[in-house]
């Protein structure tokens, strides 16, 4: 059974940093690329960034590129957004999900339960 | 990039109706598109992929459908677990743009 459990979630100030964490089980993780998802209070979802099988590739929407760094320790089948310089508008729970398949363009076909970030004084 | 709207952003039915909810791209997507059911409180779900491609143990009664630019998810017979949001995203190409949802609700 795929399982996708998140960390790292809580109140923090802006301005500051935090780092989230995924570990996946499961399936072979080495075999997907992944990615996160986020969604605000009340609001809908939101693709965030995106990592290559191998961890050789990420990419991220624009309003967290050169803010969020997304990283995978394959050996620890672990993923990581580490999110520096928050703003309010990242407030959101944040999930990280698996592709479909090998492809990361597929659809997300496994999803976590999510972590809250709240980014407030 | 492109910009994916739902209609309606409601809806209210009763349990046993055909339910109809629209997913409409700003850009030809050609069959790239998913749909995800999150009910309260839980994680969104892969229902659709491809616009006609149900995912694992998705009931029949879940049907999708389109090309282009205009996609339909239909539900056959909506049950009262059906109460959810439900998700359009366009997929294969990133940005993997979401709509921004249509709640259905039951009577």
């Amino acid at each position: 059974e795929v399982q996708l459990v998140e960390s790292g979630g809580g109140l923090v100030q802006p301005g500051r940093s935090l780092k989230l964490s995924c570990a996946a089980s499961g399936f072979t993780f080495t075999d997907y690329a992944m990615a996160w998802v986020r969604q605000a209070p009340k609001k809908g979802l939101e693709w965030v960034a995106t990592i290559s099988y191998d961890g050789g590739r990420s990419y991220y929407r624009d309003s967290v590129n050169g803010r969020f760094t997304f990283s995978r320790d394959n050996a620890k089948s672990t993923l990581y957004l580490q999110m520096d310089s928050l703003r309010s508008e990242d407030t959101a729970t944040y999930y990280c999900a698996r592709f479909l398949d090998y492809y990361d363009g597929s659809p997300f076909a496994y999803w976590g339960q999510g972590t809250l970030v709240t980014v407030s004084s | 990039n492109i910009v994916m709207t739902q209609s309606p952003k409601s809806m209210s039915i009763s349990v046993g109706d055909r339910v109809t909810m629209n997913c409409k791209a700003s850009q030809n997507v050609y069959n790239n598109i998913a749909w995800y059911q999150q009910k309260p409180g839980q994680s969104p779900k892969l229902l659709i992929y491809y616009t006609s491609n149900r995912f694992n143990r998705v009931p029949d009664r879940f049907t999708g459908s389109g090309y282009g630019t205009d996609f339909t998810l239909t539900i056959n017979s909506v049950q009262a677990e059906d109460a959810a949001f439900y998700y359009c995203q366009r997929i294969y190409i990133s940005p993997l743009t979401f709509g921004s949802g249509t709640k259905l609700e039951i009577k």
